[in-house]
């Protein structure tokens, strides 16, 4: 079946500018996660959502950053005011309501000049 | 101090040889251990989990957890050069499930 799907795979924005990166979980998964992969920090969480609770926005860095799970499928992460330390791909993973699996989407690959 | 560590490698091996990759953690709480396989411009892939302490086989890949000694392995045996790939361990966080990460071992299995 289908996996995990993001886009756009690759963004390319200037300094200052708003983005919105897109999440596609595979159908009939609660949970839906968003990691950031940069060089220098590894593989972080960043927001977590698991049907209708409220979402755990714990690993979020800063405010300009935010993220909304609309019916319970797609998510959308939104980074306001974006900042060259913003630079690095944003990876979706979806998972059932064990804690076991977490799928992974292909990520999509910000650059902020 | 991370709360998980892995050491970044690069690692390379030849074709064929058993590899032992590792990570230690810090949280005691942890009761699920991920391992992933990324390969270039790719997202990660799950490879297998383990729960609490024990193995687990799955064809040439065994994952070992101990958690006396908070200690996470996984065993690669004849390695083949599409193993080539970065490794990562990632506990999952009890509360809720979120990954938290190593580093990531690059392997390179040289044919």
């Amino acid at each position: 079946g289908a996996g995990v799907s993001q886009s756009p795979s690759n963004k390319v924005t200037e300094k200052g500018k708003d983005v919105e990166l897109r999440c596609d979980p595979i159908s009939g998964h609660t949970a839906l996660y968003w990691y950031r992969q940069s060089l220098g920090q590894g593989l972080e969480f960043l927001i977590y959502f698991q049907g209708n609770s409220a979402p755990d926005k714990s690993g979020l860095p800063s405010d300009r950053f935010s993220a909304e799970r609309t019916g319970g499928s797609v998510s959308t992460l939104t980074i306001q005011r974006t900042q060259q330390e913003d630079s690095a791909v944003y990876l979706c993973a979806s998972g059932g309501t064990d804690q076991e699996t977490q799928y992974f989407g292909p990520g999509t690959r910000l650059l902020v000049l | 101090q991370k709360e998980v560590e892995q050491d970044p490698g690069p690692l390379s091996v030849p074709e064929g040889a058993i590899v032992s990759l590792n990570c230690t953690y810090s949280n005691s709480a942890f009761q699920y251990f991920m391992w992933y396989r990324q390969y270039s411009r790719k997202g990660p892939e799950l490879l297998m989990y383990t729960y609490s302490s024990g193995n687990k086989e799955d064809g040439r890949f065994t994952a070992q957890v101990d958690k006396s000694s908070k200690y996470i392995s996984l065993f690669i045996r004849d390695s083949q050069p599409s193993d080539s790939a970065t490794y990562l361990c990632a506990p999952s966080d009890p509360q809720g499930g979120k990954l938290i990460f190593g580093q990531g071992t690059e392997l390179s299995v040289k044919p």
